[in-house]
């Protein structure tokens, strides 16, 4: 196992909903990267945060938001759910950003639903 | 925009022979190039990995090459076996910024007994 945790691990929400992904990065480790896996896709980034700030963010729209903790912990929150949004939400942990070649680990993932 | 292509999509091989996966990228940014394992409903796991600097590494069965020139790496499996079956993703980490990952779109690999 990697140490990054997730919760919930599968969820189910009603489009127009709001919902909160969690994540318990390694102990160490200060980077935390969210992903998006679609069904039949390869994962697509959505933002990181390194030391509570994020720093960087992929294609997706503003309802998309995060935070990380003075722990390195991270939320996902998703505002106004579509039925599009349904995929495997991952995150992923690091050592440190700002240290070249360092592996990340992910998490089992967040199995989200939109009905 | 940054890039990363896989082929092919499915890959079916005997049991014992050999399987191979390419995968080409666009930023001449990366620097870290990583194969992950995901089985069906799991994490995606790391199996191998090769830096910029290096041409080829092996781990018993499982090899990965890159051409930097090219902008070309591949996954090697040999003697394969049925526990090889899952869908694999290469990915390219640019070396500034953030150090997002950009993964194919994955190779679904089965090994029929």
């Amino acid at each position: 196992e990697t140490g990054v945790t997730q919760s919930p691990t599968h969820l189910i929400k009603t489009r127009g909903q709001q919902v909160t992904l969690r994540c318990s990065s390694q102990s160490g480790h200060n980077t935390v990267s969210w992903y998006q896996q679609a069904l039949g896709q390869g994962p697509q980034f959505i933002f990181q945060y390194y030391r509570e700030e994020e720093n960087g963010r992929g294609n997706f729209p503003p309802r998309f938001s995060g935070l990380q903790f003075p722990n390195y912990s991270s939320e996902l929150n998703v505002n106004a759910l579509e039925l599009d949004d349904s995929a495997l939400y991952l995150c992923a942990s690091s050592l440190d950003q700002q240290v070249p070649n360092t592996e990340a680990f992910f998490g089992q993932g967040t199995r989200l639903t939109v009905v | 925009g940054e890039n990363v292509e896989q082929h092919p999509s499915t890959l079916s091989v005997q049991e014992g022979d050999s399987a191979v996966i390419k995968c080409t990228y666009s930023d001449s940014a990366s620097n870290y190039f990583p194969w992950y394992k995901q089985e069906l409903g799991k994490r995606p796991q790391l199996i191998i990995d090769i830096r910029s600097n290096v041409g080829e590494k092996k781990d018993q069965r499982i090899a990965v090459t890159l051409n930097k020139t090219a902008k070309h790496f591949s996954l090697h499996i040999t003697e394969t076996q049925p526990e090889d079956s899952a869908v694999y993703f290469c990915a390219a980490r640019e070396d500034s910024g953030t150090y997002k990952y950009i993964f194919g779109t994955g190779t679904r690999l089965k090994v029929l007994a």
